[in-house]
């Protein structure tokens, strides 16, 4: 069956505008959960979705970044005015159930800040 | 959250056991042990999980001790595919915390 898919694959936009990236889990799983990578780094835990509570949103870095996930299905990251900073690859995946169950990830959205 | 420490990076020969081990010393009752694999410019994959004991399948083994305040992943026979960064995770399904994965163990298998 499909994957996770994530779009863009790569993003480049200039400093101060805003980003949308999405993510398509795999059709039934609950949670979804939302990474960045910096290169040559671990991943950075950012926001969690699990079915319908109340998303755990405690890895978020800053008031600029924030995430949706609509009909328990897709979810949008959304970063306003980037930064330098923000430049990493935003890895997105979902699992059948909450945590312990294994996570499939997506490509990643490779974001560049200008 | 149980915060875990691994090493940094480990160098390998090809054919070699490799053994990673996690620190885990505040682990929870209700905590389990999972370990995923990342090679360059991927998404991290699952390779196995644990609660106690020794947890064996295809691609690796988990041991872990009674107190199960660490836990070491034995990749057996490493092949220069075996290449990546592994991380060890804790935690448990039930709460909304996610687990995290924190910087990893970066494996070089050489020729």
């Amino acid at each position: 069956g499909a994957g996770v898919s994530q779009s863009p694959s790569n993003k480049v936009t200039e400093k101060g505008k805003d980003v949308e990236l999405r993510c398509d889990p795999i059709s039934g799983h609950t949670a979804l959960y939302w990474y960045r990578q910096s290169l040559g780094q671990g991943l950075e835990f950012l926001i969690y979705f699990q079915g319908n509570s109340a998303p755990d949103k405690s890895g978020l870095p800053s008031d600029r970044f924030s995430a949706e996930r609509t009909g328990g299905s897709v979810s949008t990251l959304t970063i306003q005015r980037t930064q330098q900073e923000d430049s990493a690859v935003y890895l997105c995946a979902s699992s059948r159930g909450p945590n312990l169950d294994e996570q499939f990830f997506g490509p990643g959205t490779r974001l560049t800040v200008l | 959250l149980a915060k875990t420490t691994q090493p940094i990076s480990m160098d390998s020969y090809e054919g070699q056991e490799v053994n990673i081990t996690c620190s885990h010393n505040n682990i929870a009752t209700n905590d389990y042990i999972t370990w995923y694999q990342q090679f360059p410019s991927q998404g991290p994959r699952f390779i196995i999980q644990g609660y106690k004991t020794k947890v064996t399948n295809e691609v690796a083994s988990l041991f872990i001790p009674a107190d199960r305040k660490s836990s070491t992943l034995s990749l057996p026979r490493v092949s220069l595919s075996d290449t990546a960064v592994y991380y060890c995770l804790v935690g448990t399904d039930t709460g909304r915390r996610a687990l995290t994965f924190g910087s990893g163990t970066r494996l070089q298998v050489q020729p």
